[in-house]
């Protein structure tokens, strides 16, 4: 079946410090890839996406992910991160045939330390 | 702001009770979908409907019913109320026109359901 694994429920890091969020999918095709950030109280935000060629793609707010087709991954990194990062991220794929469907991971809880 | 609205912001009702929640897609959009975010349940799709027609059935409860209307908006009705139903309910749009863009979706802010 297919599904989005967010292994991190919380990582903490330090504000400087740099960051890297973990996804993993199940799917038999490359499927279209997106990262979203839901800030406390407010609805989910799309940060970047991948539907094909570079397999690095830039976001807002200074996010960026990789696609690893050999590891079925899209890792999401910020090379320093700001206390307004802090938020939840959820990583979702888009199979072709879904009918435009997401499949959602669990969600990964950001905290700041000062 | 992602161009979509969701009302009321917040809803407070009893159990047993019956509320209507409401979305307005961005403009231009044709697809809405419901999710249910609850802290033990993540987020939890619901029900798609693009141009009115229903085109997909997540989670939803019999009790939970939806529709879109011909200028698009759409209503999520929760009946029967109960208090395991606090959840902050989110609709999200996408265009669905043939571009690569179909499969992104854009959320509106939520409603904060509380059942007493």
């Amino acid at each position: 079946a297919q599904s989005v694994t967010q292994p991190d429920i919380h990582i903490t890091v330090s504000e400087g410090a740099s960051l890297e969020l973990r996804c993993n999918y199940s799917y038999g095709a490359t499927p279209y890839l997106f990262w979203y950030v839901q800030s406390p109280g407010q609805g989910l935000q799309l940060l970047l996406k991948y539907f094909s060629g570079d397999t690095l793609v830039q976001g807002i707010k200074g996010f960026e992910a990789e696609f690893k087709r050999s590891q079925s991954s899209f890792n999401l990194r910020k090379p320093s991160v700001h206390w307004s990062d802090a938020a939840e991220y959820f990583c979702a794929v888009g199979p072709m045939d879904s009918n435009y469907q997401l499949i959602w991971g669990a969600g990964t809880k950001l905290i700041i330390k000062p | 702001d992602s161009g979509v609205t969701q009302t009321p912001k917040h809803l407070i009702t009893a159990t047993g009770q019956r509320v209507t929640l409401r979305c307005s897609p961005r403009s231009g959009d044709l697809s809405v979908y419901w999710y249910q975010q609850s802290l033990d349940q993540g987020l939890q799709f619901l029900i798609q409907y693009y141009n009115g027609e229903e085109r997909a059935k997540g989670n939803i409860l019999e009790r939970f019913s939806a529709q879109q209307f011909p200028d698009l908006h759409s209503e999520l009705n929760l009946s029967s109320l109960e208090l395991g139903d606090s959840a902050l309910y989110f609709c999200a749009s996408s265009s669905q026109r043939g571009g690569t863009d179909d499969y992104e979706q854009y959320f509106g802010p939520g409603t904060r359901l509380t059942v007493t």
